[in-house]
């Protein structure tokens, strides 16, 4: 299996510019999250989805942040517009379950705004 | 409110020392346990899931216990390739699919 992949894995944009990440779960899994780490803050989680549903978007911190999840195959998360203190490393996982079970996780993508 | 806490933030161990890293959670229920590793660039991977108080877990020279108020990862005879940023997480019934992951104990093993 390919496992989750993600891309781009490296972005630098600059300020007010839109930003759109992409992920490819593992097939067959049901579940599909956005997590963001950062040194001060670690992983949080933005957005699950289950089913291509969006489940819990709480984390999302504000309305600049968006994601959608079309297929089972294929999720965005896109930010428009970027600021500097978007800047960290964006996880995509996806599980198997509907509720339980271990995440699988993407290489990530390492985003540097300007 | 629902929290994990790992310490410490950083050891650093000599080839072959054997040592433990802490994880303490405060969740309502627990519907699981989960300990990851992560390398530098590159995405957690899954090391383990613990269920209940008194479950043990090994893979190699790792082993996690756990209860009911934290887990331990135990390094035994750590190698160099031992190092990397260990998480924990929890998942509680009250937040549903939600994972709480910890910041992580980052261990260097010194050849």
């Amino acid at each position: 299996d390919a496992g989750v992949i993600q891309s781009p894995r490296h972005e630098v944009t600059e300020m007010g510019q839109e930003v759109t990440l992409r992920c490819k779960p593992i097939s067959g899994h049901n579940s599909l999250f956005w997590y963001r780490q950062t040194m001060m803050r670690g992983l949080e989680l933005l957005i699950y989805f289950n089913n291509n549903v969006p489940i819990d978007d709480s984390g999302m911190p504000e309305d600049r942040f968006s994601a959608k999840m079309p297929n089972a195959s294929f999720s965005t998360l896109k930010i428009q517009p970027s600021e500097p203190r978007d800047s960290a490393v964006y996880f995509c996982a996806s599980r198997k379950g509907d509720y339980t079970g271990e995440l699988f996780f993407g290489e990530g993508s390492r985003l540097t705004v300007l | 409110e629902d929290q994990v806490t790992q310490s410490p933030e950083a050891l650093r161990l000599q080839e072959g020392e054997s040592s433990s890293l802490n994880c303490s959670y405060t969740v309502s229920g627990l519907r699981g346990l989960f300990w990851y590793r992560q390398d530098p660039g590159k995405g957690p991977e899954f090391l383990f899931t613990l269920y209940s108080a008194g479950e043990e877990k090994e893979k190699e020279r790792l082993k996690a216990t756990l209860t009911k108020k934290e887990s331990f990862l135990h390094i035994t005879a750590p190698k160099p390739e031992d190092s990397a940023t260990y998480l924990c997480a929890v998942q509680s019934p009250n937040t549903g699919n939600q994972f709480y992951f910890g910041t992580g104990t980052s261990l260097t093993v010194i050849p």
